[in-house]
């Protein structure tokens, strides 16, 4: 079955840039979006198609996509921002998948 | 406000069935595609399946995972989503999430599947 691949945890300081990566062999030709989940809360999109954000996410966050991998920006990253990060995408056939989920530490 | 709330979660045997509702208000429900998510205790983000509106002809799609045990239908007439969830295993224990377009969520709903 296919999978998306992202690394169970990133660590940065407040006012660095995180990156949390996502893989997966369809990501060259299907849109990737990305889940904020704090805890104990609902998921909230952060990007969506790739690179677009919606309203009321700070503009910090930003999304990309480069052959089988995309990639979550948070640049400055602030306390508020410690969450669960989950990229969502589809196989070559059109059924959804979860990447495994990033735990992202600022502090 | 746009909202969904989900219900009907709850503690079950195996093997017993349960169905979920995933109810909305502050939008045009006919309108939109719904999909639930569950997630284990401890878990990431697991996708269930998905119905379309009936613009694109109601079309459901299931998981691997839960295909031919699970049913998701939608009532437009009460703005309502269901989860049919029968045949129900130890492993099916999570929270279960609804969520239009993949972008309004509900807080969830509890599932407990034990003896």
């Amino acid at each position: 079955s296919y999978e998306l691949t992202q690394p169970p945890s990133v660590s940065v300081s407040p006012g660095q840039t995180a990156r949390i990566t996502c893989s997966g062999d369809a990501l060259p030709k299907k849109y990737a979006y990305w889940y904020q989940q704090k805890s104990g809360q609902a998921p909230v999109r952060v990007i969506y198609e790739d690179t677009k954000r919606p309203s009321g996410i700070p503009e910090r966050f930003s999304g990309s996509s480069s052959g089988t991998m995309a990639t979550l920006t948070i640049s400055g990253a602030q306390v508020e921002d410690e969450a669960d990060y989950y990229c969502y995408s589809t196989d070559s056939s059109g059924d959804p998948v979860f990447g495994g989920g990033t735990k992202l530490t600022v502090l | 406000e746009v909202q969904l709330v989900e219900s009907g979660g709850g503690l079950v045997q195996p093997g017993r069935s349960l169905r979920l509702s995933c109810t909305s208000s502050g939008f045009t429900f006919a309108h939109y595609s719904f999909t639930w998510v569950r997630q284990a205790p401890g878990k990431g983000l697991e996708y269930i399946g998905f119905i379309s509106s009936k613009a694109y002809g109601g079309t459901t799609q299931y998981a691997a995972s839960v295909k031919g045990r699970f049913t998701i239908s939608r009532d437009d007439s009460k703005s309502t989503a269901y989860l049919q969830m029968n045949s129900l295993k130890t492993e099916d224990t999570a929270v279960y999430y609804c969520s239009a377009e993949m972008d309004v969520w509900g807080q969830g709903t509890t599932v407990t599947v034990s003896s």
